[in-house]
């Protein structure tokens, strides 16, 4: 457990609604990242972060922003819901610590657009 | 870009051993990991390798061949929890804060049976 949390753990939403999803951590890692889950495409990167107010693309990025106004929140949101988003997503983050620099990640959240 | 292949479904009787293939081609190679998903839940860090040759954790070993562009998964002596998806991702050589990006395979679903 690398004291990852995320909010909420499910949610369902209407289509063109605005939703947020948190991912906390509470260890101070740097780098944090949200992936999306989904049959046949296994796990995609939407964004990450590197740093307070850092933060880049990553494969699927477009419909979702993300901001991180301190160390250990990292927000993802979709601006206006699509069907196309209903998914599991995941938050990682990578601790400066390990041997491997391997990825741990949170619960997950289970989002379903109507 | 990552392009990463692995079987979509494997069945094992409980007691024997299975080995899960992962092959990949990248623009960059900087690691492979394998990861552990049970249903339900968030993926778990298994295994890391970068350099040609076996590594082996307990009932688990994982191996890399760069030229070929390929790696496996063994696991010996099954039981019924290891029922799960193992997820084999690819790290890249990105530079700065793009770097240890993962991109992952599908997944393999593995079922043991009694």
């Amino acid at each position: 457990d690398a004291g990852i949390t995320q909010s909420p753990r499910h949610k369902v939403t209407e289509t063109g609604t605005p939703v947020t999803l948190r991912c906390h951590q509470t260890e101070n890692h740097r780098y944090m990242y949200w992936y999306r889950q989904d049959p046949g495409h296994g796990l995609r990167l939407i964004h990450y972060s590197y740093g307070v107010k850092d933060t880049d693309k990553g494969e699927v990025s477009d419909g979702y922003s993300v901001s991180r106004s301190k160390t250990e929140d990292f927000l993802l949101t979709l601006e206006s819901a699509t069907s196309s988003q209903t998914s599991v997503y995941f938050c990682a983050i990578r601790p400066a610590y390990t041997s491997y620099n391997e990825q741990f990640f949170g619960p997950g959240t289970r989002l379903t657009v109507l | 870009g990552q392009n990463i292949d692995q079987p979509t479904e494997m069945t094992a009787t409980e007691g024997a051993i299975v080995q899960i293939n992962c092959t990949y081609q990248t623009s960059g190679f900087n690691g492979l990991f394998w990861y552990q998903q049970h249903a339900g839940e968030a993926p778990t860090f298994l295994s890391y390798n970068v350099l040609d040759g076996l590594e082996e954790k307990g009932r688990f070993s994982s191996f890399l061949s760069r030229s070929k562009g390929y790696s496996y998964l063994l696991l010996k002596e099954l039981q019924m929890k290891d029922s799960a998806s193992y997820l084999c991702a690819v790290r890249d050589t990105g530079s700065g804060a793009g770097s240890y990006q993962l991109t992952f395979g599908k997944g393999t679903k593995l079922s043991v049976i009694p």
